[in-house]
C-alpha cells in the first residue's frame, strides 16, 4: 500500500459527460501528479500541483482540469467526454515540488467512456 | 525522439533464473533519476528501484538490481531468483533534474516490457 488513495476506482460514463476523479496524497507529501495510462499513448504526465499551486502541465486536454485543496487532496475534472478518454488515470505524490528519489502512485482510476 | 525505450515488448523466464530487462534513455540533462514501476495486472503501480545520475554504484533493492552504465545511458533491471509472482508489467521512468523555473520533476515513461514468469 502507497499510501496514497484514488476514488472512485472504476468508472462508467457515458460521452459528452463530466466527471472529476479525487486523490489524496501521502501523508505529508505536498506535491501531486497526475498521469493517464492508455493503449495508444502509454503512460503519460498530465498535470502537477504542490502545495495547492499548479507547477506544471504536460499533454493535459483543455477539457481537462484540477486542483489542489487545502487539505492537499487533489481533484482531476474531466468534461466533455470521448470514447479516447477512456484510460486509466493515475496520481503520484511526494514529499516536495524538487526532485524527491520516489513518486508513490495510487491504485489508479479506470474510467470507461461509452 | 523518444526520451525512454523499452525494447522487449514480452519477456519469458522460468521460475528462479534472473531476468534482465533493457531500458536505455535520452537526456542532455546532466542531473536526472531513473525508476523501475512493475505494474501488475491489478493495475497499481508499484516503485521498485531508484538510480540517481550521480550515484557511484548500482542500486540494489532486495532481488532488484539496476545495472546503470551511464555512457552507455542504459539502466537496465536485474530480477534474480524469479518468482512467479514477479508476472507484470516493467516500467522504465526518467526524471530530469535540471532546474525550469517552475520545478516540476515529472516522470517520463517507457512503453513497458511485459514479463512473464513460466514455473
Amino acid at each position: 500500500d502507497s499510501g496514497v488513495t484514488q476514488t472512485p476506482k472504476h468508472l462508467i460514463t457515458a460521452t459528452g459527460q463530466r466527471v472529476t476523479l479525487r486523490c489524496s496524497p501521502r501523508s505529508g507529501d505536498l506535491s501531486v501528479y497526475w498521469y493517464q495510462q492508455s493503449l495508444d499513448q502509454g503512460l503519460q504526465f498530465l498535470i502537477q500541483y504542490y502545495n495547492g499551486e499548479e507547477r506544471a502541465k504536460g499533454n493535459i486536454l483543455e477539457r481537462f482540469s484540477a486542483q489542489q485543496f487545502p487539505d492537499l487532496h487533489s481533484e482531476l475534472n474531466l468534461s466533455s467526454l470521448e470514447l479516447g478518454d477512456s484510460a486509466l488515470y493515475f496520481c503520484a505524490s511526494s514529499p516536495t515540488a524538487g526532485p524527491s528519489y520516489e513518486q508513490y502512485f495510487g491504485p489508479g482510476t479506470r474510467l470507461t467512456v461509452t | 525522439a523518444q526520451k525512454i525505450t523499452q525494447t522487449q515488448p514480452g519477456m519469458f523466464v522460468q521460475e528462479k533464473e534472473a531476468v534482465t530487462l533493457d531500458c536505455t534513455y535520452d537526456t542532455s540533462d546532466p542531473s536526472y533519476g531513473l525508476f523501475w514501476y512493475k505494474q501488475p495486472s491489478s493495475g497499481e503501480m508499484i516503485f521498485l528501484i531508484y538510480q540517481g545520475s550521480y550515484d557511484q554504484q548500482n542500486a540494489t533493492e532486495g532481488r532488484y538490481s539496476l545495472n546503470f552504465q551511464k555512457a552507455r545511458k542504459s539502466a537496465n533491471l536485474v530480477i534474480s531468483a524469479s518468482q512467479l509472482g514477479d508476472s507484470a508489467m516493467y516500467f522504465c521512468a526518467m526524471r530530469e533534474e535540471k532546474y525550469s523555473g517552475a520545478g516540476s520533476y515529472q516522470l517520463t515513461f517507457g512503453k513497458g516490457t511485459k514479463l512473464s514468469v513460466i514455473p
